[in-house]
């Protein structure tokens, strides 16, 4: 079966750093994204990877390890406008149709 | 450059009836694909059009119905509404073409169904 497992909630302190964990089982393999969605508003992209490696873009960075179907997002110095949901997605044919995990609540406190 | 834009941004129906929903595409994007949005079920794939068709379809049932016009515009209709298709829809679209791409969101509809 298909499936994308991420922890549901997590919670950090302002200038933290957190690590979002993703692991996947799909049916197909094109890469894997990391969307940010703050309430009421659309996701936006954050990375793209589909070459096993770290992938670092200013304070967030991105990892995939195909053969372990893993992935992490990090994010670091965490800033109050960092708390959204983060959605991990695997382009499972590479026609833009993306699966989606249920995303992972962050919070982060003062 | 304009987003994608999608309308109406929020609606409310009652079963029975059907809807009918838009999208504009980011000017020169190819790809629009639609995604239902809930809070148990995270967003899930509806279908993807490329230059007016469609080549991938999620696992909704036959009410679940879109279309790509010639300037990408793109369109999806619910019949026979359900309490269930109270939802987010989102709209995305994407310069790729056979590869995935990143995708770009509408802000989306917001479908209460009563």
């Amino acid at each position: 079966g298909q499936n994308i497992d991420q922890p549901t909630e997590m919670t950090a302190t302002e200038g933290a750093i957190v690590q979002i964990n993703c692991t996947y089982q799909t049916s197909g393999f094109n890469g894997l994204f990391w969307y940010q969605q703050h309430a009421g508003e659309a996701p936006t992209f954050l990375s793209y990877n589909v070459l096993d490696g770290l992938e670092e873009k200013g304070r967030f960075s991105s990892f995939l390890s195909r053969s372990k179907g893993y992935s992490y997002l990090l994010l670091k110095e965490l800033q109050m406008k960092d708390s959204a949901s983060y959605l991990c997605a695997v382009d499972q044919t590479g026609a833009n149709n993306l699966f989606f995990g249920t995303g992972t609540r962050l919070t982060v406190i003062p | 450059k304009a987003g994608v834009t999608q309308t109406p941004r929020y609606l409310i129906k009652t079963r029975g009836q059907q809807v009918t929903l838009s999208c504009s595409p980011i000017s020169g994007h190819r790809s629009v694909s639609w995604y239902q949005q809930t809070p148990g079920q995270g967003l899930q794939f509806l279908f993807e059009y490329f230059s007016e068709t469609q080549r991938n379809k999620g696992n909704f049932p036959g009410r679940f119905s879109g279309r790509q016009f010639s300037n990408s515009r793109s369109e999806m209709n619910v019949s026979t509404l359900e309490l269930g298709d109270s939802a987010l829809y989102l709209c995305a679209s994407s310069l790729a073409g056979d590869r995935g791409g990143e995708l770009f969101f509408g802000e989306g509809s917001r479908l209460t169904v009563l």
